[in-house]
């Protein structure tokens, strides 16, 4: 099945920097990749998604890159505020079913 | 208003007992999913159905048992719980690709 490997596990930044994560996955099928953000306690909610044919998306200080060839892509967060302090996960799908494959997700702290 | 809901939010029983898990949307998706989340926080798919049909179905102990009424409601239900089945477990719906998760249900078994 499906393999997403998610790094770093943990990532501590200044208020104010850029944040990234990367994730690779292992089935070049796979055409569908969310990005999820959870904070303590909470539900995950979807903050960015991209589909296989398109290389970058971007929406506001979040953007996400795909590199079908490598079979990885990454999750940029600009300008970090203390409310993007939460844990993201990055998932992948393949085919019309969403059956999504989580990574074991990145605990971000934003320090003001 | 919320849109995919899920009770009990905690559940804490004896090992051995049989417990259920209701999971509700109001979202008109057709696609319902559980989910388990454990301590080191991995979110890992047990089971989905689309239309009251099963389309997904992990390697999941045959002790759970999910079951759709309607395509509205997906409920789980355990039998024989053990210490191991201690998680937080999500509902989800889908229209399309984006999944939208419920509250969580945050299972103890003592």
């Amino acid at each position: 099945g499906e393999n997403v490997e998610q790094h770093p596990s943990t990532l501590s930044v200044q208020e104010g920097d850029s944040a990234v994560i990367k994730c690779t996955y292992s089935d070049s099928a796979s055409n569908y990749f969310p990005w999820y953000k959870q904070e303590l306690g909470k539900r995950p909610q979807l903050i960015i998604d991209i589909r296989s044919n398109v290389g970058e998306k971007k929406d506001q200080r979040i953007a996400v890159t795909l590199n079908k060839t490598a079979k990885h892509f990454s999750l940029h967060i600009t300008e970090t505020q203390p409310e993007d302090s939460a844990v993201y996960f990055c998932a992948v799908s393949i085919g019309s079913n969403y059956k999504l494959t989580f990574g074991k997700g990145t605990l971000l702290t934003v320090n003001p | 208003d919320t849109a995919v809901s899920q009770t009990p939010k905690y559940l804490v029983t004896q090992m051995g007992n049989d417990k259920s898990i209701k999971c509700e949307q109001n979202l008109g998706h057709d696609t319902m999913y559980w989910y388990k989340q454990d301590s080191k926080k991995f979110l890992k798919i047990m089971f989905s159905y689309n239309n009251k049909e099963l389309i997904i179905n992990e390697t999941v102990p045959n002790r759970f048992s999910p079951k759709s009424p309607d395509k509205a409601h997906l409920n789980l239900h355990i039998n024989s719980l053990e210490l191991g089945d201690s998680a937080v477990y999500f509902c989800a719906s889908s229209g399309s690709a984006e999944q939208f998760f419920g509250p969580g249900t945050r299972l103890t078994v003592l």
